[in-house]
């Protein structure tokens, strides 16, 4: 059973560009929460997706947004990229109605932009 | 404003030395306290998951405690695998939506 998977691993971008990383769930998992970790940091809650729907949201701006497919895989947006988006984005999976207690983390997303 | 404090930031130890990390969190609606293992370059491994007060687990030489206000995450004996940063977060339910804090990690240096 393959883990939670996320692409790409590394990328590198300007500012003002737009970003989309990927995730794919575990299997048996319809819920994807993602994470942004700056250097240093531990990991800031960004959203929740399950049922295709964005169900719990941090203190992060409109700039971030994401979607929810029927597979339960799921894409994080990052529109008008700031020097300060640098960071790993971290996507988690959680089978039904366990988050947060049970969730298994992907490898992430490493974004550097210039 | 909801706070996971966790120290000491980084701590060095000798192989077979013990010590505790901590994780205070000032904090209300308490759901759980989790405690995760994250190695360079990966997202974070589940190790604990802490309901009330009084409440430990224990896994091969780690062993977490919970109090009111901390959890205590204590390492008997380490070995250089044990190396690692160690995070904790906090489960919340705060006028009906669910909120996990982390705190920013211990860094774990064991030296054989």
């Amino acid at each position: 059973d393959a883990g939670v998977t996320q692409s790409p691993t590394h990328l590198i971008k300007t500012r003002g560009q737009q970003v989309t990383l990927r995730c794919s769930p575990k299997s048996g998992h319809d819920t994807v929460s993602w994470y942004q970790q700056a250097l240093g940091q531990g990991p800031q809650f960004i959203f929740q997706y399950y049922e295709e729907e964005e169900r719990q949201r941090g203190n992060f701006p409109d700039r971030f947004s994401g979607h929810q497919f029927p597979n339960y895989s799921s894409e994080l947006n990052v529109n008008a990229l700031l020097l300060g988006d640098s960071a790993l984005y971290l996507c988690a999976s959680s089978p039904p109605g366990r988050w947060p207690e049970t969730q298994y983390f992907g490898p992430g997303t490493r974004l550097l932009v210039l | 404003e909801d706070q996971v404090t966790q120290s000491p930031e980084a701590l060095r130890l000798q192989e077979g030395e013990s010590s505790s990390l901590n994780c205070s969190y000032t904090v209300s609606g308490l759901r759980g306290l989790f405690w995760y293992r994250q190695d360079p370059g990966k997202g974070p491994e589940f190790l604990f998951t802490l309901y009330s007060a009084g409440e430990e687990k224990e896994k091969e030489r780690l062993k977490a405690t919970l109090t009111k206000k901390e959890s205590f995450l204590h390492i008997t004996a380490p070995k250089p695998e044990d190396s690692a940063t160690y995070l904790c977060a906090v489960g919340l339910t705060q006028g009906g939506s669910e909120k996990l804090v982390f705190g920013k990690g211990t860094k774990l240096t064991v030296n054989p």
